[in-house]
């Protein structure tokens, strides 16, 4: 069981450039989010998605786009690169949020991303 | 909206010493709360969570926090840590219902270094 698996690891973009992040879950999650985490600024929400075909602005969603055309999939995208966007990105996903049963997030292991 | 306050961005602790890092939060609604481990160069794994019933919660590496309504905290305790439990702790806090039922909110991290 893979859980949630992102592609690629590391990159290195020219300011831009663009690229599109994947990130593939097979727990049949309902839920995925991207976050990108930047030092002393925790984790902060892009775009999230609650079911396939659909998506929504986390909070600072400005410079990227996202897809979910397959129910595992989520994919994140960077039309023109920003040395603004150097970051780390995360992939989550869960389970539709429920009564006690709250919403637990499974992440990836993570994009390194550096524009130039 | 729901925001977090970790105390301490860096804490330095002797190995078999105990520590606490500390969170706060602020919310106009009941949250669940959570605290996210991440290890170097890795993604986040939840390390506990509390979404109902006994406000002491406990992981199986020996950490627990208690949630605290009147003072709205989650402290995160260990009374005796390892070289391994060196790494990055985030505490978030997410709606029981409503608009923002699936948008965690982060603080910005505690960095607890582990000194031989």
């Amino acid at each position: 069981n893979a859980g949630v698996t992102q592609t690629p690891k590391f990159r290195v973009l020219k300011t831009g450039q663009s690229m599109t992040l994947l990130c593939a879950q097979d727990m049949n999650h309902e839920y995925m989010y991207w976050y990108r985490q930047d030092p002393g600024m925790g984790l902060r929400l892009i775009h999230y998605s609650v079911g396939e075909g659909t998506t929504a602005k986390g909070e600072v969603p400005d410079g990227y786009n996202v897809s979910r055309l397959k129910k595992q999939n989520f994919l994140l995208g960077l039309e023109s690169a920003a040395p603004s966007q150097t970051s780390v990105y995360f992939c989550a996903s869960s389970y539709t949020p429920g009564p006690h049963r709250g919403n637990i997030q499974y992440f990836g292991a993570g994009t390194r991303l550096s524009v130039l | 909206a729901q925001s977090v306050t970790q105390l301490d961005s860096q804490v330095p602790v002797f190995e078999e010493a105990p520590v606490e890092l500390r969170c706060n939060y602020s919310s106009s609604v009941s949250v669940y709360l959570f605290w996210y481990v991440q290890y170097p160069n890795q993604g986040l794994q939840l390390l506990l969570k509390y979404l109902s019933g006994s406000t002491l919660v406990e992981s199986i590496n020996g950490f627990e926090a208690e949630f605290n309504k009147s003072q709205t905290s989650f402290h995160l305790r260990k009374p005796s840590v390892h070289i391994s439990d060196t790494a990055e702790y985030f505490c978030a806090v997410i709606p029981y219902s409503g608009a923002g039922s699936y948008q965690l909110t982060f603080g910005k991290g505690t960095k607890l270094s582990v000194i031989p």
